[in-house]
């Protein structure tokens, strides 16, 4: 069954604790990327990856890193979690633009 | 900047009646359009995809239209069902863009028996 597949699904931690959500496609989609949702806000694009080892900056890529070492791994890295970055994530995957993108289940992350 | 404008952000409807839910964008230099359902604290999942060439898409009670001219979408849904309560959520992917996603905030549709 194609999908994407995040990890952990739900995470509460406090500020300052270094945390990764992995994401995994089994689709040999090329275009990997994050949002976070927030409500009043929408989905907003953090990074976003065109293959292997090209990786780029969204619309609010502040305190995340990715990398892509893998074609089917994109993980997102948050280095020292903030209270503001508390939010839903969701990792989504296609082929080349112009074509529809899958979404994972999300990861509801709380920053205390 | 591409901005995505959805009306109305709620909606409620008795079973069986029939509803539009519009998507306007600002800048018509697009790749696609995508219609997406997300159930409460779940993920996305796509309803339909208009590429630009595309005057409308059809998948059993839904039918989703674009104007790529005027800046609009509708996403039709015929003869509404209590299961077809969710968010809706509209995203288009501007060209020069690298296949990213501007997603409207949605419209929370309940249908009631």
């Amino acid at each position: 069954e194609a999908q994407v597949t995040q990890n952990p699904r739900y995470l509460i931690t406090v500020t300052g604790k270094k945390l990764t959500v992995t994401c995994s496609q089994n689709m040999n989609h090329e275009y990997m990327s994050w949002y976070r949702q927030d409500p009043g806000l929408g989905l907003r694009q953090i990074y976003y990856s065109m293959n292997v080892e090209v990786t780029d900056k969204g619309d609010v890529p502040e305190g995340y890193k990715v990398s892509r070492k893998e074609k089917r791994n994109f993980p997102l890295i948050l280095e020292s979690p903030s209270p503001n970055q508390t939010s839903l994530y969701f990792c989504a995957s296609s082929t080349l633009r112009g074509l529809e993108q899958y979404f994972g289940p999300g990861t509801r992350l709380t920053v205390t | 900047k591409q901005e995505v404008t959805q009306i109305p952000a709620a909606l409620s409807v008795p079973e069986g009646e029939n509803l539009v839910l519009n998507c306007s964008f600002t800048d018509s230099a697009i790749y696609n359009l995508q219609w997406f359902r997300q159930d409460p604290g779940k993920g996305l999942t796509s309803l339909l995809l208009i590429q630009s060439s595309q005057r409308e898409q059809t998948s059993g009670r839904l039918n989703a239209s674009l104007d790529k001219s005027s800046g609009r979408s509708t996403l039709y849904i015929a003869a509404s069902q209590p299961g077809d309560s969710a968010t809706y959520l509209c995203a288009v992917t501007s060209t020069g863009t690298a296949s990213k996603l501007t997603f409207g905030t949605g419209t929370r549709l309940q249908v009631t028996l």
